[in-house]
Formats: C-alpha cells, sequence, structure tokens
C-alpha cells in the first residue's frame, strides 16, 4: 500500500530557529509536493520537485526552501521560523510529471507552531 | 486565471438522505479533475477522479461525481450518507497541458461536510 510519512505529527518552535520537517515515501514516486493547509485556503502550494535535485516554486516559496537528495525523502526547510508559518504542512507524492492524470498521496501532516 | 470554487463552506445532511457537494472551475482545456477527502487529524484520501469518457466517475466509499462541461462543474455526490462520511471535502483541478511546466493541481478551499444521525 502507498506510504507517505511525516517525520512528526506536532511540533513546536520558536521564532528565528531554522526548522527541518521531512517526509519520505516508499513508492518510488518521481514527483514530491509541500503544502500548508489553513483554514479557508485551502492547500497553498509551497515548492514541489519532479525528480532528484529538482525543485520548483509553488505559490507561496518565501521563507521556505526544500532539499531532494534522495528520490524518497523531500524535505522543506524554514529558514528563520516566524509566527506567520504556524500552520498545517501536508507532503505529497505522485507518480512523474508527464502524466498529469495520477493523484496525489499523502502524509498525515505536521502540525507545526511557531512560538 | 485558473481557479476552483467550492461554494459552500459547509454541509450538513442527515444521515440516510442523498448528499451533494458542489464544486466549479475555471481552467482552460479539458481539465484533470479529482476530489480528497480528509479526516480529522489525517492527511487527504484520493476519492476519484475524472479524466475522460463516461461523466458520472464512481469512486471509494460509495461516492460519485458528475462532470457537467457546459456548467463547469464536478459535483460529489452519494446516495445515502453515513455519519462516518463526516470531513472536510477538496475539489482539485489540473489543466492537461501545463504551462511553464507547472503540473500543478488548484485545489479548492475545501467543504466541511457534517452528516447528522
Amino acid at each position: 500500500d502507498v506510504k507517505v510519512t511525516q517525520s512528526s505529527r506536532y511540533l513546536v518552535k520558536r521564532t528565528g530557529e531554522k526548522v527541518f520537517l521531512e517526509c519520505v515515501q516508499d513508492m518510488d514516486h518521481e514527483n514530491m509536493f509541500w503544502y500548508r493547509q489553513d483554514p479557508g485556503l485551502g492547500l497553498r502550494l509551497i515548492y514541489f520537485s519532479y525528480d532528484v535535485k529538482m525543485k520548483e516554486k509553488g505559490d507561496i516559496p518565501e521563507g521556505y526552501s526544500v532539499s531532494r537528495e534522495k528520490k524518497e525523502r523531500f524535505s522543506l526547510i524554514l529558514e528563520s521560523a516566524s509566527t506567520n508559518q504556524t500552520s498545517m504542512y501536508l507532503c505529497a507524492s505522485s507518480l512523474w510529471v508527464g502524466v498529469s492524470n495520477q493523484p496525489q498521496h499523502f502524509g498525515d501532516g505536521t502540525r507545526l507552531s511557531i512560538l | 486565471a485558473q481557479s476552483v470554487a467550492q461554494p459552500e463552506d459547509q454541509v450538513n445532511v442527515a444521515e440516510g438522505n442523498p448528499l451533494t457537494v458542489k464544486c466549479t472551475y475555471s481552467v482552460s482545456g479539458n481539465p484533470y479533475l479529482f476530489w480528497y477527502v480528509q479526516y480529522p487529524n489525517r492527511g487527504l484520501q484520493f476519492l476519484l477522479k475524472y479524466i475522460t469518457g463516461d461523466n458520472l466517475v464512481k469512486g471509494s466509499y460509495g461516492f460519485e461525481a458528475e462532470f457537467n462541461k457546459s456548467q463547469t462543474s464536478f459535483h460529489l455526490k452519494k446516495p445515502s450518507a453515513l455519519v462516518s462520511d463526516s470531513a472536510l471535502y477538496f475539489c482539485a483541478v489540473r489543466a492537461p497541458i501545463p504551462m511553464d511546466s507547472n503540473y500543478q493541481l488548484i485545489w479548492g478551499a475545501g467543504t466541511k461536510l457534517i452528516i447528522k444521525p
């Protein structure tokens, strides 16, 4: 069965800290995505990656960076955490980008609070 | 601009009654359409998709959705609601032709479905 695992369900950090959110998928998917979910705003794409070491900005990349050194792992980095980055973060993966009708598979999310 | 609208923030239905969660879209060309469900404290789960062919698509947990090209809608339906269907439902659209190699999904804001016993 498809599995996307996010390293933490809940995380509390302080303003100014560098924060790492990790995501691992076991489906050999080429594409991986990071979203943030806020009430009333749905899902907003932060970054996505269609191959190892490749990345593209989504709708709201400011204040974030990503790393994909291995196919199965996609990390989201908050360079200097701020309170407006308190949110639910969702990681997803899907088959390669050229097959645009493939669904995305999601992890259970990380609820991040920045104090 | 491409967009997806879920006009209802919340839908309340009595158990056993039919339910409809609405979705309309504005996308160039013939879109690919998806519905996802999110249960409390969980990630999103794929329910169903429309790519081409029959306008009525059947998916998981007894859900179905009807694609209406003239009304640019893709409403989610179920003939008889269960209390366990209570969750947050998201509609998403992807244009079939990439723009600037961007294959992003365009997401609706979500509709909270509450099924009352």
